[in-house]
């Protein structure tokens, strides 16, 4: 069954400095997909960043990168130069391609709290 | 470009009471969600639309949630009648493509609280 483990309940991390958020994932489909999104206090979750399974290459978003690692089944966010406005809920999600075409169904992580300090 | 709006942001009701949340998705989207989100977990699926036919309702509790979509555009989500576990926050999303990375853009929720 397809699932998605996020391992840090929560992270502190100084502003400037980079932080990185662990995600596992773990699924039988060979086409999937991997987002990020951030929710901060107000409640709305934000996209950040998306991974396919064939994307050669690692995803990049301004100070948001996912290290993909697909043989370990493991999709890091890394944010760097953390800035205070940081601070939020970070979830990790997947959704497979499922028979017939794209399901479009996220399967989300427990989540990580981070909390950058100044 | 006017995101997911969600109406009410908070609610208040006591068990046995009924509730509908309303969620008018992006302009153009023709699939719209709903999750719910219990305290400290990830948001889980409830239902997904494409345009006005609700095709994945196998995590939806029929026997007191009910979900419409009339004319594929804006959403209601009714719970009749509430029990103190369905205290969440209930989010709604709409994308607009059905492959590739189909980002889906969420709207800031609505709170109940169930006593």
């Amino acid at each position: 069954a397809q699932k998605i483990t996020q391992t840090q309940p929560g992270m502190f991390v100084q502003e400037k400095e980079a932080v990185t958020l662990d995600c596992t994932y773990d699924t039988s489909d060979p086409s999937y997909g991997l987002f990020w999104y951030k929710q901060p206090s107000s409640g709305e979750m934000i996209f950040l960043i998306y991974q396919g399974s064939y994307d050669q290459q690692n995803a990049t978003e301004g100070r948001y990168s996912l290290n993909f690692q697909k043989a370990r089944k493991s999709a890091n966010l890394v944010i760097s130069a953390s800035q205070l406005g940081d601070s939020a809920m970070y979830f990790c999600a997947m959704r497979e391609a499922g028979y017939g075409g794209a399901t479009n169904k996220l399967i989300f992580g427990t989540g990580t709290l981070l909390a950058v300090q100044p | 470009e006017a995101g997911v709006v969600q109406s009410p942001r908070y609610k208040i009701i006591e068990k046995k009471q009924p509730v509908a949340f309303w969620c008018n998705p992006i302009s153009g989207h023709n699939t719209l969600y709903w999750y719910r989100q219990n305290l400290g977990q990830g948001p889980e699926l409830l239902i997904r639309y494409e345009n006005e036919e609700a095709v994945d309702d196998s995590q939806l509790p029929k026997d007191r949630f009910s979900a419409e979509r009339l004319k594929g555009v804006d959403s209601t989500l009714k719970i009749q009648p509430a029990e103190l576990g369905d205290s969440a926050v209930y989010l709604c999303a709409s994308s607009l493509d059905r492959t590739g990375k189909n980002e889906q853009f969420f709207g800031p929720g609505t709170r109940l609280t169930v006593l």
